[in-house]
């Protein structure tokens, strides 16, 4: 069955930064454009960044542009967000989630990864 | 950015009762929107792709409908399993963005 499997989330210091893996599995990943969604703890949903299949287009949401990188491998099947001059208010639960095309809709989500920014 | 606006907020409701939750966006997204639903401590799931597509084994209690910056997720008859929170999302344009997200518990 198709799973998303996050990791590298942990706690860390405001101006550090943080690399999140995502395992894919159970579907052609070179395939499928992919996502990081984001949830503060006891907030809503808010979407981080895309990357397309092959890797040639990305987008970001202006709260994390400049940031963090969203990045791929292919050959692995594993999607990266690596993450720079972290702040308070990055903490959140971070969800890998695979993309219906650019434009469509986002299915599955994985289990999600938890990044704390504390001092 | 599309802002997405969603109503309720939380909804105490009875089991069967149905249950309508809004959303509505800032301009015109078309038929890109998408509902998803997520239990407590876990992941979301999606629920409705396209306004109105649901998924293959889900309940046919759930029907959505709208169009352009109105749309609306249904509920025929709630139950139990239902306790979720919703979130509306829209891929018409980036950035994408959710509704702030329904809470539904059981009375």
């Amino acid at each position: 069955q198709v799973e998303l499997v996050e990791s590298g989330g942990g706690v860390v210091q405001p101006g550090r930064s943080l690399r999140l893996s995502c395992a894919a599995s159970g579907f052609t990943f070179r395939s499928y454009a992919m996502n990081w969604v984001r949830q503060a703890p006891g907030k809503g949903l808010e979407w981080v960044a895309f990357m397309s299949y092959d890797g040639r287009k990305e987008h970001y949401a202006d709260s994390v542009k400049g940031r963090f990188t969203i990045s791929r491998d292919n050959s692995n099947d594993t999607l990266y967000l690596q993450m720079n001059s972290l702040r308070v208010d990055d903490t959140a639960v971070y969800y890998c989630v695979r993309g219906f095309t650019e434009f469509g809709w986002f299915d599955p989500w994985g289990l999600g990864t938890l990044v704390t920014v504390s001092s | 950015e599309i802002v997405l606006t969603q109503s309720p907020d939380f909804q105490s409701v009875t089991p069967k009762e149905r249950v309508i939750i809004t959303c509505r966006a800032s301009q015109s997204i078309g038929g890109s929107l998408h509902w998803y639903q997520q239990k407590p401590g876990q992941s979301p799931k999606l629920l409705m792709k396209y306004v109105s597509q649901s998924l293959s084994g889900d309940p046919s209690r759930f029907s959505g409908s709208g169009s352009g910056t109105d749309f609306t997720l249904t509920i025929n008859g709630l139950e139990a399993e239902d306790v979720a929170t919703y979130y509306c999302h829209q891929s018409s344009s980036l950035p994408y963005t959710f509704g702030q997200g329904t809470k539904l518990e059981i009375k």
